[in-house]
C-alpha cells in the first residue's frame, strides 16, 4: 500500500511563502489532495487534483507536484492559516484511500 | 446545502461494539461514496473504509479488516460504521465524508467521540 510521508512541522512568519511536502513510497498514479484542519474542526479540502482550487479556497493555496512530491504552497501566510494540513491520495487500483501523516503549520 | 449529520458521543468499554451514524441531506445519497475516516487524540487522519452507495461495495483499510463494517440505509439517506472487538486505541474521532466526483473528501460530518474505557 502506498504511505505519504509530511514533515510534521513547519513554521513562517506573516506574509512569508509555506511549503509543504507530501512523499509517496511510489508514484501512486493517482490524484493528491490537500486538507486544513483547526483545532477542534473538521478537514476541509484545501487543493483538488493536485493543483486546483475549490471554490471558495482564497488565491493564496496552490498545489503542484514533480516525481513522487507533491507540495501545498501557502504564499502571503496569515494568522488564520495557522493550522494542521494534510495530504491524500489513494492507491493505484484507486480501491483505497491514505492520508499522510500531517503538518503543523504555525504562523510564527 | 449538503450537510453530513453524525450521532452523538459513545463511551464503550474493551471489547464492545459501536454503531455510529451519518445522516446525508442537500444531495442525492446514492451518488457519492460516503468514506469513515477517524482521529485518535493529537493525531493524524486514518482512513477505515468506504461504501460506495448505490450498490453497497465496500473496501476497507487492512488493519481494520474483520472488525469495521459499512452499511447503508439509503431510505433514510444514512451511512453506518460498526466497529467490534473495541480496544482503548481505538478511542477516537470518527468522522464520515462525501468523497465527490475527483474532488476529494469534499464534505465531511461533526465528527462523533467515541471513548473506549474500562
Amino acid at each position: 500500500s502506498s504511505e505519504l510521508t509530511q514533515p510534521p512541522s513547519v513554521s513562517v512568519s506573516p506574509g512569508q511563502t509555506a511549503r509543504i511536502t507530501c512523499s509517496a513510497d511510489a508514484l501512486p498514479k493517482q490524484y493528491f489532495y490537500w486538507y486544513q484542519q483547526k483545532a477542534g474542526q473538521a478537514p476541509v479540502v484545501v487543493i483538488i487534483k493536485d493543483s486546483e482550487r475549490p471554490s471558495g479556497i482564497p488565491e493564496r493555496f496552490s498545489g503542484s507536484s514533480s516525481g513522487t512530491t507533491v507540495t501545498l504552497t501557502i504564499s502571503g501566510v496569515q494568522a488564520e492559516d495557522e493550522a494542521d494540513y494534510y495530504c491524500q491520495s489513494a492507491d493505484s487500483s484507486g480501491s483505497y484511500r491514505v492520508f499522510g501523516g500531517g503538518t503543523k503549520l504555525t504562523v510564527l | 446545502q449538503v450537510q453530513l449529520l453524525q450521532s452523538g458521543p459513545e463511551v464503550k468499554k474493551p471489547g464492545a461494539s459501536v454503531k455510529v451514524s451519518c445522516r446525508a441531506s442537500g444531495y442525492t445519497f446514492i451518488s457519492h461514496t460516503i468514506s469513515w475516516v477517524r482521529q485518535a487524540p493529537g493525531q493524524g487522519l486514518e482512513w477505515m473504509g468506504w461504501i460506495t452507495v448505490y450498490n453497497g461495495h465496500t473496501n476497507y483499510a487492512q488493519n481494520l479488516q474483520g472488525r469495521v463494517t459499512v452499511t447503508t440505509d439509503t431510505s433514510a439517506s444514512t451511512a453506518y460504521m460498526e466497529l467490534r472487538s473495541l480496544r482503548s486505541d481505538d478511542t477516537a474521532v470518527y468522522f464520515c465524508a462525501r468523497e465527490g466526483h475527483i474532488r476529494g473528501f469534499d464534505y465531511w460530518g461533526q465528527g462523533t467521540l467515541v471513548t473506549v474505557s474500562s
